[in-house]
């Protein structure tokens, strides 16, 4: 299958831990990446690779691969954390990239 | 790390084309991979096809294949992305994306965006 798929909402409460997941069967064989996107800007890398953080990404995000799920974990959530979380990776049969439809993440 | 801008809104009308450039500045240009992504209103990204500079073969996406033409001038390090038979749910901001591939963290492998262009956005009306 070549569709990643995510939770379309989440909640936390400011300070607490959250987890956002992307399901799908090419996730058994690469890692997903995770991107943040705010309303009317570009998305931003935040987690790559096995659990890789790019420069300036705050070390409260990692992420987690086991089977078909990624897990992106955001621990101590902040206000500035809201906002919409996409997952991606390769088709594991083309050389396509696939995207969850992404979850919106709502700070409380 | 490599820096994306991309051209103007575009206004367009059904049935026409749309051509969206990516100039990319401060990294290698013809050995990046350039990756096109969509996202209509409210829905999530979806991908379109690449091209790598130095080659330069495009890989397009099955649902856009016949309508879509990505091609890149190493001598101005601009990536364009050429969409033709218009239709109203065309309609999205299209971005330009730098795409990476990673095999040395085993078993898996890794395929990640690290630069975004701004976004261009696209609007077909009659």
């Amino acid at each position: 299958s070549s569709e990643l798929t995510q939770d379309p909402a989440v909640s936390v409460a400011l300070g607490q831990t959250v987890t956002i997941t992307c399901q799908g069967d090419s996730l058994r064989n690469y890692y997903a990446s995770w991107y943040q996107q705010k309303p009317g800007q570009a998305p931003v890398l935040v987690i790559y690779g096995k659990d890789n953080r790019p420069s300036g990404i705050p070390d409260r995000f990692s992420g987690s691969s086991s089977g078909d799920t990624a897990t992106l974990i955001i621990s101590g959530a902040q206000a500035e954390d809201e906002a919409d979380y996409h997952c991606n990776s390769r088709d594991s049969s083309s050389k396509s990239v696939v995207f969850g439809g992404g979850t919106k993440l709502t700070v409380l | 790390q490599v820096q994306l801008v991309q051209s103007g809104a575009e206004v367009k009308k059904p049935g026409s084309s749309v051509k969206v450039s990516c100039k990319a500045s401060g990294g290698t240009f013809s050995g990046s991979t350039i990756s096109w992504v969509r996202q209509a209103p409210g829905q999530g990204l979806e991908w379109m096809g690449r091209i790598i500079p130095i080659v330069p073969i495009p890989t397009y996406a099955q649902k856009f294949r016949g309508r879509v033409t990505i091609t890149a001038d190493n001598s101005t390090a601009t990536a364009y992305m050429e969409l033709s038979s218009l239709r109203s749910d065309d309609t999205a901001m299209y971005f330009c994306a730098r795409e990476n591939l990673w095999f040395g963290e085993l078993p898996r492998t890794s395929n990640w965006f690290d630069s975004w262009g701004q976004g261009t956005p696209v609007t077909v009306s009659p």
